[in-house]
């Protein structure tokens, strides 16, 4: 039930773009995507619902495919202050449980 | 400020010996969360609460007990700990707007070690 989020690390140089996979086999209601320095709480990027809308934040954006019950966030000219483990976190609707599934994170560094 | 609070930080404990970890939010919500997150497998819930007297379980509730006897507060109990209890502990609250979740507000965390 956990998405499964690809890549599971990415090394890019400043300035380079990134992309960031989130999949669920479930059917997804939202999809939200979270930032998380070493040693710190996650910090809240953006909640996508389903509808297919894309979303962006300065130059973070994220796409939600609910047929394919994926999503992607996408990091555009990276800057160093967007290192950090990217974790998705699903919602379903199959059941009445209110919870968001995360995913494992993925892991990005991003050097000078 | 809107914040969510732990306490305690850090703690090393040994096990079997009964412990809370405090969580408080001073935004009125109405879900709260703990998670427990370890290297290489996420943020996974351990138990949730819909609004006060209201909880259930997560997804790895074995070993922990939660109550919510007022809407700010959801402390997490450990009965006694044992060592595959060490983790990372994180408590978070929000809204939610006709049943979807908005933005999950997480607390420092809790660094958890039980020898």
């Amino acid at each position: 039930q956990q998405p499964v989020q690809s890549p599971q690390a990415v090394i890019l140089r400043e300035g380079e773009d990134a992309v960031i996979n989130c999949s669920s086999s479930k059917a997804l209601y939202s999809v939200h995507w979270y930032r998380q320095k070493h040693g710190e709480a996650p910090v809240f990027l953006m909640i996508l619902l389903k509808g297919g809308e894309q979303k962006g934040h300065d130059k973070i954006s994220a796409s939600f495919n609910e047929k394919k019950q994926q999503s992607s966030l996408y990091l555009t000219a990276s800057q160093l202050s967007y290192s950090g483990t990217y974790f998705c976190g699903t919602e379903g609707r199959m059941d009445s449980n209110y919870q968001l599934i995360w995913g494992a994170g993925t892991k990005l560094i991003i050097k000078p | 400020e809107a914040q969510v609070t732990q306490n305690p930080r850090y703690l090393i404990t040994v096990t079997g010996k009964k412990l809370t970890v405090t969580c408080s939010q001073n935004m009125n919500h109405e879900y709260m969360s703990w998670y427990r997150q370890d290297p290489g497998l996420g943020l996974r819930q351990i138990y949730y609460s819909m609004n006060v007297e209201v909880t259930d379980k997560g997804d790895v509730p074995e070993g922990y007990k939660v109550s919510r006897k007022e809407k700010r507060n959801f402390p997490l109990i450990l009965e006694s700990p044992s060592p595959n209890q060490t983790s990372l502990y994180f408590c978070a609250s929000s809204t939610l707007l006709a049943g979807v979740f908005n933005e999950q507000f997480f607390g420092p965390g809790t660094r958890l070690t039980v020898l």
